[in-house]
């Protein structure tokens, strides 16, 4: 248990349809990132926020939209996703935007929601 | 660019054996250079982490991983793996401006009987 607990753990949807991904942390991190592992590429850090604030969006497309109401939760909006959007989908947290490269920062990844696009 | 290459794709040994999982990375300056492990299906867990000082880095779990500046290497290695190490390696480099993690393709391990 990391403490980044993510919603739901799998997710089935066709193309045209619209979910969400849900993400939580009481950790008292200020930063919350969304990122893609697809299967033997690296993994793809998708959006960064800092304070509710979108501080980084990895040229991401638009069907993907994220979030983030408070500190605290982060979430990513799906719609009409394609087939090769099929991945694992994980969220991580760290104490500050800028993380300082000191020995006690580190980010702390969710279970990841694993989705299939049909 | 940044970048982090883990050249084994998957790697099996057999319980009780010694461990290396290689990592080479890409990057500019002082990389700050990070193992992480996933369990199947379980989100990343922080093995161990290298900013600075002792190249010769312990983790959790019985893991170490050792710098080496002149081979752009940060390999992980176990002395002895146990049954419950099998799960998939990332080796990561951090940005030391923003904030970002370059990831490997990891590694995945099987640990037979």
């Amino acid at each position: 248990e990391t403490g980044v607990t993510q919603t739901p753990r799998h997710l089935v949807m066709g193309m045209t349809n619209k979910k969400s991904l849900k993400c939580e942390q009481h950790l008292g991190h200020n930063a919350m990132y969304w990122y893609k592992q697809s299967a033997k590429k690296p993994l793809e850090l998708m959006f960064v926020y800092s304070l509710e604030e979108r501080v980084e969006n990895n040229s991401v497309p638009s069907r993907f939209s994220p979030e983030c109401p408070n500190s605290s939760h982060l979430f990513l909006h799906l719609h009409t996703l394609q087939p090769e959007d099929s991945a694992l989908y994980l969220c991580a947290s760290s104490q500050d935007r800028y993380i300082v490269w000191d020995r006690e920062t580190e980010a702390f990844f969710g279970q990841g929601t694993r989705l299939t696009v049909v | 660019a940044q970048s982090v290459t883990q050249p084994d794709i998957h790697i099996t040994v057999s319980e009780g054996a010694s461990l290396e999982l290689r990592c080479n990375y890409s990057y500019g300056a002082t990389p700050y250079l990070f193992w992480y492990v996933q369990s199947p299906g379980q989100g990343l867990q922080l093995l161990l982490k290298y900013f600075s000082g002792d190249t010769l880095v312990q983790g959790i779990k019985g893991f170490e991983a050792e710098f080496k500046r002149s081979q752009s290497s940060f390999n992980l290695r176990k002395p002895s793996v146990h049954w419950s190490d099998a799960a998939e390696y990332f080796c990561a480099v951090g940005a030391n401006t923003g904030n970002q993690f370059y990831f490997g393709t990891g590694t995945s391990l099987t640990v037979i009987p």
